[in-house]
């Protein structure tokens, strides 16, 4: 059974900063494009950027808005995918998503919330 | 950035048929098509569709999609209760080389 559990949430003030964790299980982890999505309260999907398999290079892309704060890392020793999240902003108030790049499989999300 | 357009609210018939509609350009849903997830209230969104029709294990085939141009649309047939939910369109933007997302559209079933 696949299984994505994200940590890591919390509360920090504007300026802050945050490391959200995703551990992957029931998938060889090396070969799965990772992705970050985030859902505002009461909002909709926001993609928030991706990380390639090793073998397809690990490269990263990033969204507009985060583009610069935010970092998306893996380990593919331990199979975590991480969120490294700097110079937060309220408007990142978010359940933070992991899910793999097809969006076939998700996690339950993890609450992160800017404020003062 | 640029995401997709969906209509906010659809309502239909319980046993009816509802069609969603997602309209973007040829960056992103004209391109490649559109991936459909269905979110239930304080529950992950869940793949129904990728590719246009491409349905994962598991998911019913009540559930189908289709594309004309740029507009990608996904079909439900035979509504039932547990069908009522917000309902999103997501494609790769080949010019943002990035994800979008349309703002979703909530089904209520009649």
């Amino acid at each position: 059974e696949v299984q994505l559990v994200e940590s890591g949430g919390g509360l920090v003030k504007p300026g802050g900063s945050l490391r959200l964790s995703c551990a992957v299980s029931g998938l060889t982890f090396s070969n799965v494009w990772m992705t970050w999505v985030r859902q505002a309260p009461g909002k909709g999907l926001e993609w928030v950027g991706r990380i390639k398999s090793k073998t397809d290079g690990g490269t990263t892309d990033y969204a507009a808005p985060v583009k610069g704060r935010f970092t998306i890392s893996r380990d593919d020793s331990k199979s975590p995918v991480y969120l490294q999240m700097n110079s937060l902003k309220t408007e990142d108030t978010a359940v933070y998503y992991c899910t793999t790049d097809s969006f076939t499989y998700w996690g339950q999300g993890t609450q992160v919330t800017v404020s003062s | 950035q640029a995401g997709l357009t969906q209509p906010p609210s659809v309502s239909q018939g319980l046993r009816q048929t509802a069609t969603l509609t997602c309209t973007g350009n040829s960056n992103n849903a004209g391109n490649q098509g559109a991936a459909w997830l269905q979110q239930h209230q304080g529950h992950p969104p869940k793949l129904l569709l990728y590719r246009n029709n491409n349905r994962p294990s598991g998911i019913s085939e009540r559930f189908s999609a289709s594309r004309s141009g740029n507009t990608a649309s996904l079909t439900i047939t035979g509504l039932q209760p547990e069908d009522e939910a917000d309902y999103y369109c997501s494609a790769w933007d080949s010019s943002l080389n990035a994800w979008v997302f349309g703002g979703g559209t909530k089904l209520t079933v009649l």
